[in-house]
Order: C-alpha cells, then sequence, then structure tokens
C-alpha cells in the first residue's frame, strides 16, 4: 500500500518569495511521482513527475521537485512566486510496478498555497 | 484536441436516488480512472477501466459502480445516495502504455446530495 503526506495544509507567501511544499511518501515498491495543481471549481493540471534518472525534475510555470529516495520526500519549489500561483496542490504517486499495474494514484490532502501582494 | 469532458457540471440529488456521471476521456486515450474528491480533502481512487473492464478498485462500496464503453468513455454510477456522496468527481484519462506520464484530469462533477 501506497501512502503520501502533505506536511503544510496551508502555506502563504509574499509575491516574489520562494516557496517549498513538501511531501513525503510511503511504499514498499519502486514509485512514480507527480504533483498536480487545482485552481478553484477546476480539474488537476499536472504541474510535473518524476519517473526516473536525475533526482530534479523541472515542470511548468517555473516549479521543480526534488527526489530524496532516503528521505522519501518529494517536495516541490519554486524560487520566486505570483499572485497567479495561488492555488492548491496536491502530491501524488502510483506504483512503478509495469505490466502489473494499471498506476492508479494517491493523493496527498493537498496544500493550498496563498500568494500576497 | 479536447481534453477530458465531464458532464453535468453540476447535479443536485436526494438522498436515497441514483446518480450517472459521464466522462469523455482524452483522444487517443483508452483508461479512464474516476475520483472523488471531498471538500478540503485529497481526490480518492474508485476505479479504473481498461478494455471495457474494472482493472482496479478503491475503498468504495459497491454502490459505486461503472462502465466503460467501445469508444472508452465511461460512466459512474452511485446507487442510494448517502449525504456523505457530495463531492466533486473527476474523471482521468490515460492511455496504458503511458500511465507512467501521468493522467489528464476533467473539471470534474460536483455532487450535492440533499
Amino acid at each position: 500500500a501506497q501512502s503520501v503526506t502533505q506536511l503544510d495544509s496551508q502555506v502563504p507567501v509574499f509575491e516574489e518569495a520562494p516557496v517549498e511544499l513538501r511531501c513525503n511518501y510511503s511504499s514498499s515498491v519502486s514509485v512514480y511521482l507527480f504533483w498536480y495543481v487545482q485552481y478553484p471549481n477546476q480539474g488537476l493540471q499536472l504541474l510535473l513527475k518524476y519517473l526516473s534518472g536525475s533526482t530534479l525534475v523541472k515542470g511548468i510555470n517555473g516549479f521543480e521537485a526534488e527526489f530524496n529516495k532516503s528521505q522519501t520526500s518529494f517536495h516541490l519549489r519554486k524560487p520566486s512566486v505570483h499572485i497567479s500561483d495561488t492555488a492548491e496542490y496536491f502530491c501524488a504517486v502510483s506504483e512503478n510496478a509495469g505490466g502489473t499495474s494499471y498506476g492508479k494514484l494517491t493523493f496527498g490532502q493537498g496544500t493550498i498555497l496563498t500568494v500576497h501582494p | 484536441d479536447a481534453g477530458v469532458t465531464q458532464s453535468p457540471t453540476h447535479l443536485i440529488k436526494t438522498r436515497g436516488q441514483q446518480v450517472t456521471l459521464r466522462c469523455s476521456p482524452k483522444s487517443g486515450h483508452d483508461t479512464v480512472s474516476w475520483y472523488q474528491q471531498a471538500l478540503g480533502q485529497g481526490p480518492q481512487f474508485i476505479f479504473q477501466y481498461y478494455e471495457e473492464e474494472e482493472r482496479q478498485r478503491g475503498n468504495f462500496p459497491d454502490r459505486f459502480s461503472g462502465h466503460q464503453f467501445p469508444n472508452y468513455s465511461s460512466e459512474l454510477n452511485v446507487n442510494a445516495l448517502l449525504l456523505g456522496d457530495s463531492a466533486l468527481y473527476l474523471c482521468a484519462s490515460s492511455r496504458l502504455r503511458d500511465r507512467a506520464y501521468g493522467y489528464t484530469f476533467g473539471s470534474g462533477t460536483r455532487l450535492t446530495v440533499v
């Protein structure tokens, strides 16, 4: 079984400040990792993903995340946020089990990022 | 190219009633998954369909059932609605062979049970 813990339910920051949204996961098998963003009254949009290879992955809108296997973490960062980044962010995992896995996603509880002017 | 399309966008039902939600996957996608997102929570996996069969199921009662059609579109049915079924229901699609690359989500159906 997999689980995802997002360590902060709400993160307030000022515009142009850096931000880090924290995510830890637990799984007995190898996983793929994802960050999704959800704007009010909308579905989920994929920000970035880690499948294999380089532990630093870059996504859309200037976001990046670092996979740390020893700490089972996948924290999301942005060096300078904008008002338009205000949204809810979800960390998710799926099993990397090849042909036996249909890849269901297990999500964290979400982190609401609020960017103040 | 249209993404994932869900209908209706909003729905109000009474306890005990039945509801059907619909999803058209992104063009080229063959796998459809359904998620329930209660207010203030992360999405919870309900089930996934591929080749018109349910392939995986989350921890949801049998009141939740689904179907996938030959054109890959899908329906989610919920019987005997409870107040606790009020949530945003999200449909996500992918190509099975590309499932590692993430899913495309629709905007969801907001179900309110009164």
